[in-house]
């Protein structure tokens, strides 16, 4: 079974520039997650996804950041423009929802984003 | 707002010696627990997982117990090798029922010295 794969593995931009991340989640995964992980910390999630619904993105700041994720299988994630302070790995997970249970979450390999 | 709190954050052991990583946590209706470990430059992996339901779970040398009373669970890890070098996440989901959204912990980096 594949895992969740992310594009790119690094990326190196100038700042107020805009950036996109992309994620497949493992086949037949139904939840998405979008995190933030700064260096040192655990990892923030930034936004989750049921299907193609965004379910929770409490956390996602709206004024730079977006998401989407349509026919419910791929998501990209967006920055514009991008500041220094977003410098961070960006990782992906996926998970499969069957009424209340719920599998455990996998994680993609994440993409370091440098921003200068 | 929900929080994890994980300590130590780093921890250097002897091979074979055990190690224990503590984390407390502050949303009373969480019901899932789960440990990552984290290899430089790798992706989070699942290590074990704990419910509500249970105090305590084994996996050959890695063990998690659970006390809800005192929000606190803590990962063991006995007669510890050169590869259990990693980063260690723990992690609270959020929220009764099943929200999916998880809480992770500061991290603890574990050393094993050969």
């Amino acid at each position: 079974e594949a895992g969740v794969v992310q594009s790119p593995r690094y990326k190196i931009i100038e700042k107020k520039q805009p950036v996109a991340f992309w994620c497949n989640p493992i086949s037949g995964h139904n939840t998405l997650y979008w995190y933030r992980q700064n260096l040192g910390q655990g990892p923030e999630l930034l936004i989750r996804y049921e299907n193609e619904e965004a379910v929770d993105d409490s956390q996602l700041p709206k004024d730079r950041f977006s998401a989407e994720r349509l026919k419910g299988v791929d998501s990209t994630l967006k920055i514009q423009p991008a500041e220094l302070g977003d410098s961070a790995v960006y990782l992906c997970a996926s998970s499969l929802r069957s009424g209340q249970r719920r599998t455990e979450q996998y994680f993609g390999p994440g993409t370091r984003l440098t921003v200068t | 707002g929900e929080n994890v709190e994980q300590h130590p954050s780093t921890l250097s052991v002897q091979e074979g010696d055990s190690a224990v990583i503590k984390c407390t946590y502050s949303d009373s209706a969480s019901n899932y627990f789960p440990w990552y470990k984290q290899e430089l430059g790798k992706r989070p992996q699942l290590i074990i997982d704990i419910r509500s339901n249970v105090g305590e779970k084994k996996d050959q040398r890695i063990a998690v117990t659970l006390n809800k009373t005192a929000k606190h669970f803590s990962l063991h890890i006995t007669e510890t090798q050169p590869e259990d070098s990693a980063v260690y996440f723990c992690a609270a989901m959020a929220g009764s029922g099943n929200t999916g959204k998880l809480i992770f912990g500061q991290g603890t980096t574990l050393q094993v010295k050969p």
